[in-house]
């Protein structure tokens, strides 16, 4: 176990809906990144969020928008879902603000979303 | 644009034999090339990286090389377990900025009892 946890485990919606994925990082963790992993794109980068702020961006869709509260908590806002973005989204969280290998990553579980 | 190519996409091996995975890299300005290990099912997980300045780097039955020069750089696996039955990623990014981590498409390793 990590101690990063995401809700829910397991997500089913419908084309055109809105999701939200939620993640919270490992106790003194102040960075949370997301990830994508579908069958069809492999593993992806999405967003890294630093107390806060939002510090790195990867392939994220314009459709998707994520964001880090006051209690380093992020939520990954998923809009006008098509069935392409059905896949295991996980997160991760590190103590520091840079990218590895500066700060390990410890991943969660996954969200995996199905969309129908 | 940029791109991480993997090889093999599928590694079946016998317990004791070594498994070696390649990547190859198109970005140049990569300098940090991390090597992640996900079990069926669960979560990745970091097992080895390396930076640019270093061309090889070893922990117990895990070893990874790199070739700047020829932009690829190889995972290592010795005295293969039944444990390490897995699917690796390799990926490559920037040392001090990770906008442009771009991981391979993975491979599956199957190490036969």
């Amino acid at each position: 176990d990590s101690g990063v946890t995401q809700t829910p485990k397991h997500l089913i919606t419908a084309t055109g809906q809105r999701v939200t994925l939620r993640c919270s990082p490992r106790s003194g963790d102040l960075s949370v990144y997301w990830y994508q992993q579908s069958l069809d794109q492999g593993l992806q980068f999405l967003i890294q969020y630093y107390n806060g702020e939002e510090r790195a961006k990867g392939n994220i869709l314009e459709r998707f928008s994520a964001q880090q509260f006051p209690d380093l908590h992020s939520e990954l806002n998923l809009s006008s879902l098509e069935l392409g973005d059905s896949a295991l989204y996980f997160c991760a969280s590190s103590v520091g603000e840079g990218p590895p290998p500066y700060n390990e990553q410890f991943f969660g579980p996954g969200t995996r979303l199905t969309v129908l | 644009g940029e791109n991480v190519e993997q090889h093999p996409s599928t590694l079946s091996v016998q317990e004791g034999d070594s498994a070696v995975i390649k990547c190859t890299y198109s970005d140049s300005a990569s300098n940090y090339f991390p090597w992640y290990k996900q079990e069926l099912g669960k979560r990745p997980q970091l097992i080895i990286d390396i930076r640019s300045n270093v061309g090889e780097k070893k922990d117990q039955r895990i070893a990874v090389t790199l070739n700047k020069t020829a932009k690829h750089f190889s995972l290592h696996i010795t005295e293969t377990q039944p444990e390490d039955s897995a699917v690796y990623f390799c990926a490559a990014s920037g040392e001090t900025s990770y906008d442009k981590v771009i991981f391979g498409p993975g491979t599956s390793l199957s190490v036969i009892p």
